[in-house]
Formats: C-alpha cells, sequence, structure tokens
C-alpha cells in the first residue's frame, strides 16, 4: 500500500522557469511532510518541510504548499536552476522527527 | 552541522559472506538512527529504527537475524548484512535525528553488490 504517491516519475523544464513537484498522500494521520533531493550514490539532502497546521512554507527558491483536504502537496521552484537537476522526494510522516513514508520520487531536469 | 557519514561508500562482497556497513553522525549526538534501502528506481524503504542502548525496531518483513542492527553510541550505529545473497544488493542509506522532533539527516548510501 503505497501512502505516499508521486505520480510524475520524471520533470523536464527549461532554467528560469517554475517547478512544480507534486505528491498526494492517503493517510489521514499525516500530519508533517517534507521534501528530499537526491543526487544518483548520495542519501537524500533536506530541503523544506511543512506541518499540517500551515498551508505554505517558503525558504529562497523553495515554496512548499499543503491541501489537507484534498491530501495533497507540492514544491514549488522559482526560478529553476540547472544545478536544481535530481530526483525530489517526497515524504510525511505522523509528527516531526518520526518514522518517514517516502513517495517515489520524481527525476526533474532543468535544461539550460 | 548535522552530517552524516557512512563507510563503505560501496562494496562487494561473495554470497554468503557478512557485510558491515557503519553510519556516523559527525557533529551532533543522535539519539535515533534510521536505516533505509532503496532499490532501483523506487523510494526509500525503511527497515529499522534504533534508539542509542537499546535494541532496534524493525520494519514489517525485514528480517533481524539476517540485518543486524547496533547502536553502541549517540555517534554509531552499525548494520551487518549476514550471509548475504544477490537479492541483498542494494543502496542502503542511514539517516540520524538529533532530538524527537528533529528531523532526519542522511547519510550519503553505501552500495552493496553480492556476487
Amino acid at each position: 500500500d503505497q501512502q505516499v504517491k508521486q505520480n510524475s516519475p520524471s520533470l523536464s523544464v527549461q532554467e528560469g522557469r517554475i517547478s512544480i513537484l507534486n505528491c498526494d498522500y492517503t493517510n489521514s494521520m499525516f500530519d508533517y511532510f517534507l521534501w528530499y533531493k537526491k543526487y544518483p550514490a548520495e542519501g537524500p539532502t533536506f530541503l523544506i518541510s511543512i506541518s499540517s497546521i500551515k498551508d505554505k512554507n517558503e525558504d529562497g527558491r523553495f515554496t512548499v504548499f499543503l491541501n489537507k483536504s484534498a491530501k495533497h502537496l507540492s514544491l514549488h521552484i522559482v526560478p529553476s536552476q540547472p544545478g536544481d537537476s535530481a530526483v525530489y522526494f517526497c515524504a510525511a510522516s505522523r509528527a516531526s522527527g518520526s518514522r518517514l513514508t517516502f513517495g517515489e520520487g520524481t527525476q526533474l531536469t532543468v535544461n539550460p | 552541522g548535522a552530517v552524516v557519514s557512512q563507510h563503505p561508500s560501496r562494496v562487494i562482497c561473495k554470497s554468503g559472506t557478512s557485510v558491515k556497513i557503519e553510519c556516523r553522525s559527525l557533529d551532533f549526538q543522535a539519539t535515533t538512527m534510521f536505516w533505509y534501502r532503496q532499490f532501483p528506481k523506487k523510494s526509500l524503504m525503511l527497515m529499522a529504527t534504533s534508539n542509542e542502548g537499546s535494541k532496534a525496531t524493525y520494519e514489517q518483513g525485514v528480517e533481524k537475524d539476517k540485518f543486524l542492527i547496533n547502536h553502541a553510541s549517540l555517534t554509531l550505529s552499525t548494520l551487518t548484512v549476514t550471509s548475504a545473497h544477490p537479492e541483498d544488493s542494494s543502496f542502503y542509506i542511514c539517516s540520524a535525528r538529533r532530538e524527537r522532533w528533529d528531523t532526519q539527516y542522511f547519510g550519503p548510501g553505501t552500495r552493496l553488490t553480492v556476487l
């Protein structure tokens, strides 16, 4: 049972444009959500998180939006840069620091 | 801050041998460490959670006698794959957190290939 889903395995955008990565979850007990970035043969790097009491969290070029009623979150990267090319994982937990459930990942490619 | 290292970064071993992978938190004390496994083009699957000084909690379907986890100190956890077989070949990643409510910080991963 895949409780966290990233339905787009890949996304390609032009440098300078917006990248929007989507994530859906099924477990209503999840109340803390994170995005990680991963390069090949490396561990995931934490990007940004959001708790269920918020609907938006922003950190520089990265903004995460949470729609609890739709059980949907998204990561916006503006402007996209070639160095952003990586696999992005969405993760969810019942509380900050608790065990994480990951989505399958979306490969983002930012073209110069 | 919050740097996690793993050693070795890659290992090749013969079927039937045991392999130990180390996970270290370099600049913080980790009360909890997690071990994940990632198959090609798949998500990270949590294998077990280990708290310093106590037995690891394994996820359903993970054989505790095959994947031995030791969290002997606040900066070191080890995963030993015993009697490794080719199907154990995978990318193993650890993560660590400082406090209960802290974000998990991941190590760079270890690529295990069993011949």
